[in-house]
Parts: structure tokens; C-alpha cells; sequence
């Protein structure tokens, strides 16, 4: 199983959708949880870091079961801007560690 | 300003050219990263720093070097430069708050080893 495996993609919807991204991770020891965005030849920039409680900011809804070791990230009310490759991040605690999913490709169509 | 700047932005070298990539930070973060990202394959760690006088090496080190000259200043050196390491590589920097870390990423360097 890979370490941090997410949706392949791409995901291709119209503005005004809703649209979700999961996400799962192996290492049951994973402390710290983050959604990553990504445009087009550009660094990855922190989007959101995510809870047990789960945490909203504005349209961006995240979500994390431990049990399951699973991620998700929703999106609502696509907007054009929101076009980007979001990437599922997993840390290990109390080391460095950083461990990224491949990432996946939005694109939101007028 | 960027908090965290790369030089060069864009790279076209030789195979067998030594390289050096420079990261430079004004975050004050004492924690500074190297990765690379290949198309299909996601960002992976190649050395990383939690101050001047720590270095570790990431999970594909191999072929690469690195300096961290002061805590601002974090270099990778490709010592001999072969077309498999074409790839956009992006320094990073940190500092731990609580049981979090979150990492902010420089602009990337385009590196085209031919």
C-alpha cells in the first residue's frame, strides 16, 4: 500500500459544483494532516491543515478518520480560481517528515 | 518580498557538470528541506536541515549534496550531474508549533540535465 494514495483524476467540473477529494494514508502513527495546492509550475502552498473535529474555511470543508486513515477535502461553489492540483499531505509527528500523495488535478470549466 | 527564494529559478546543464541549487529564507525558520518532483511521482525529500549544524538525508539523497550555510541559507550540489535528475526541485523551510510543522515552499528550480 502506498504511503499517502489519493484520487488519480483529474477531476474536470463546471463552476457552482461541488466536488470531493479522498485521500488515505498507511502509517496508522501519522500525527499531522494537510491539504496542499498546487498551481501549474508553481510551489505547493498550504491550503489547509486538517482535524480530528474535522475544520471548514469558507467553501473548504476537511475531513479525517483515523480509523480508517482516511482524508478528504470538499470543495462548493467551484470557482474558476479553484482550478490547481491539490495534494494530500501526511506527517509522521514529531520528526520532519512530510509525506505527499501524487496529487490531484481540478479543473473548473465556465 | 518572497519569504523563501530559490536561485537559479531555471537550469539547462551538461551530464558529468557539477550543479549547486541555493535556498535563502528570511522566515527565520530553523528547519530548511530539498525536494524533488517528477511528473507522476509527487514531491520527494532529498536532504533536510533542522539547524546549521544538522543534516539528514531524505528518501533518494543519492547523487546529491548539501550545505546549510547559515540558518538562512540551505544549497543542494548535484556533484555530477546526470539527465535523471531533470526534474523542478523546490526548497522548503519550517518550524514546529504544537504537533504541527507546516512547511512553505520557495518558487522551484526547473533543472534540465541534457
Amino acid at each position: 500500500r502506498k504511503e499517502v494514495e489519493q484520487d488519480p483524476g483529474p477531476f474536470n467540473v463546471p463552476e457552482g459544483a461541488t466536488v470531493a477529494f479522498n485521500c488515505t494514508y498507511s502509517n496508522s502513527a501519522s500525527q499531522s494532516f494537510f491539504w496542499y495546492r498546487q498551481d501549474c509550475r508553481k510551489e505547493p502552498k498550504l491550503l489547509m491543515s486538517v482535524y480530528s473535529s474535522g475544520n471548514e474555511d469558507g467553501r473548504f470543508t476537511a475531513q479525517l478518520n483515523r480509523a480508517s486513515q482516511y482524508i478528504s477535502l470538499l470543495i462548493r461553489d467551484s470557482k474558476l480560481s479553484d482550478s490547481a492540483t491539490y495534494l494530500c499531505v501526511v506527517s509522521g509527528g514529531s520528526n520532519y517528515k512530510l509525506t505527499f500523495g501524487k496529487g490531484t488535478l481540478l479543473t473548473v470549466n465556465p | 518580498d518572497a519569504d523563501v527564494t530559490q536561485t537559479p529559478r531555471n537550469r539547462i546543464t551538461k551530464t558529468g557538470k557539477r550543479i549547486m541549487l541555493e535556498c535563502s529564507q528570511t522566515k527565520g525558520h530553523d528547519r530548511m528541506y530539498w525536494y524533488r518532483q517528477d511528473p507522476g511521482l509527487g514531491l520527494r525529500l532529498i536532504y533536510y536541515s533542522f539547524d546549521v549544524k544538522d543534516i539528514n538525508k531524505g528518501e533518494i539523497s543519492d547523487g546529491y549534496s548539501v550545505s546549510r550555510q547559515a540558518q538562512a541559507k540551505f544549497s543542494l550540489s548535484l556533484e555530477s550531474a546526470i539527465p535523471n535528475q531533470t526534474a523542478l526541485y523546490f526548497c522548503a523551510t519550517s518550524v514546529p508549533s504544537g504537533d504541527t510543522d507546516t512547511q512553505y515552499f520557495g518558487p522551484g528550480t526547473r533543472l534540465t540535465v541534457l
